[in-house]
């Protein structure tokens, strides 16, 4: 079974810009959770999508948002990019919807390392 | 205060020690405790998952938790070179649910296991 798909892999981008990162949850797993991962802050979660709707949402600015499809698929989008928006997101995929507190175990990706100079 | 507390290290140890990583946290509605090992370039991977307090064991890993401390400690036995990653706690809980329901992750401690 294939796991959780995150492209692309690397991306430089400049301050101002806006960037969309991708990922493709484990089949048949309808939940999909982004995290920011930074040495600073360690791994912080941004929000949580469950059929194609926002359920959960961590303590980010509105630059930051996602949307979800009707295959799981997720994005995640950063407009307006800051140097401190430099991190390796993480997209996770789970099973069932995690906010209503059932616990079910995150997957996550390998990440997209964003770069912003 | 944080809310989760972990010792970044890093931790270099000879092959075959007995390693132990903790965790410490400061909200009494965590009820769900994980350990992730995450390797450089890749993204964290699921190793121990235990629910309140006690003991878990998996081969060389064995989970506990101390929800009257707030401690959860991570050991593993004949510890490999293969071991060698980032080991991150992380735990949620509270009743129900709803937009508290989160994971929330220690910053990582460095293991180096030297053969």
């Amino acid at each position: 079974k294939a796991g959780v798909t995150q492209t692309p892999r690397y991306l430089i981008k400049t301050r101002g810009q806006q960037v969309t990162l991708s990922c493709s949850p484990i089949s048949g797993h309808r939940s999909v959770s982004w995290y920011q991962q930074t040495p600073g802050q360690g791994l912080q979660f941004l929000f949580e999508y469950f059929s194609e709707t926002q359920r959960n949402k961590g303590n980010f600015p509105g630059r930051f948002s996602g949307r979800q499809f009707s295959n799981s698929r997720s994005e995640m989008n950063v407009s307006t990019l800051e140097l401190g928006d430099s991190a390796l997101y993480l997209c996770a995929s789970s099973l069932a919807r995690r906010d209503r507190g059932n616990n079910s175990p995150l997957h996550f990706g390998n990440g997209t390392r964003l770069t912003v100079t | 205060q944080k809310e989760v507390e972990q010792d970044p290290g890093p931790l270099s140890v000879p092959e075959g020690a007995i390693v132990s990583l903790n965790c410490t946290y400061s909200n009494s509605a965590f009820q769900y405790f994980m350990w992730y090992r995450q390797y450089s370039r890749k993204g964290p991977e699921l190793l121990m998952y235990t629910y309140s307090s006690g003991n878990k064991e998996d081969g060389r890993f064995t989970a506990q938790v101390d929800k009257s401390s707030k401690y959860i400690s991570l050991f593993i036995r004949d510890s490999q070179p293969s071991d060698s990653a980032t080991y991150l706690c992380a735990m949620e809980g509270g009743l129900g649910g709803g937009s508290n329901y989160k994971l929330t992750f220690g910053k990582g401690t460095l293991l180096t296991v030297n053969p």
